[in-house]
């Protein structure tokens, strides 16, 4: 069964712009989580979305957004970039009705703004 | 507000020793807790995972304890090799709240030959 995949897997924008990042989760899971990863912060998470619906929202301005397809794949968007935005951007996908609701995470997306 | 601390930040031992890496958590009521290693600039790879009712679980060399009462995991690595050096982190999962992780800030392990 195929991982968690991620794309691009590298980025780089100027500030002020925009970006998607995409996020297939694993075949069968309905569950993507979202995830920042910065040196000073340490992983933080963005959101959950569940059949479509964001379940979960951590403490994020409005410029980070996202959304889920019903094929459960998953995009998060992040308008007028800054500097501070630079950083591993993680995905991660659970069976949510699964007995250990484990989950899995993609390789990553890491993004610099400049 | 569940916070959760990995104490030491960085931990280097020689090839052979057996590592040991600690966790705690504020809130007991914990769905399970996760431990993943992360290798530089990668994504996280599942190690093991412990439900809240279970005291430990194991993997090979891996092994991980549970003790939600006091709000502490500990994750053993018995004959530590070059290639265990990486980012330990480990997280919990709380009940009722979908699937969000909370992390620690991670151990970073080198193991020298």
């Amino acid at each position: 069964k195929a991982g968690v995949t991620q794309t691009p897997r590298y980025l780089i924008k100027t500030r002020g712009q925009q970006v998607t990042l995409s996020c297939s989760p694993i075949s069968g899971h309905r569950s993507v989580s979202w995830y920042q990863q910065t040196p000073g912060q340490g992983l933080q998470f963005l959101f959950e979305y569940f059949s479509e619906t964001q379940r979960n929202k951590g403490n994020f301005p409005g410029r980070f957004s996202g959304r889920q397809f019903s094929n459960s794949r998953s995009e998060m968007n992040v308008s007028t970039l800054e500097l501070g935005d630079s950083a591993l951007y993680l995905c991660a996908s659970s069976l949510d009705g699964g007995r250990d609701r484990a989950q899995y995470f993609g390789p990553g997306t890491r993004l610099l703004v400049l | 507000k569940q916070e959760v601390t990995q104490i030491p930040a960085a931990l280097s031992v020689p090839e052979g020793e057996n590592l040991v890496l600690n966790c705690s958590f504020t809130d007991s009521a914990i769905y399970n807790l996760q431990w993943f290693r992360q290798d530089p600039g990668k994504g996280l790879t599942s190690l093991l995972l412990i439900q809240s009712s279970q005291r430990e679980q194991t993997s090979g060399r891996l092994n991980a304890s549970l003790d939600k009462s006091s709000g502490r995991s500990t994750l053993y690595i018995a004959a530590s090799q070059p290639g265990d050096s990486a980012t330990y982190l480990c997280a919990v999962l709380i009940k009722a709240a979908g699937n969000k992780l909370t992390f620690g800030g991670g151990t970073r392990v080198l193991v020298k030959p």
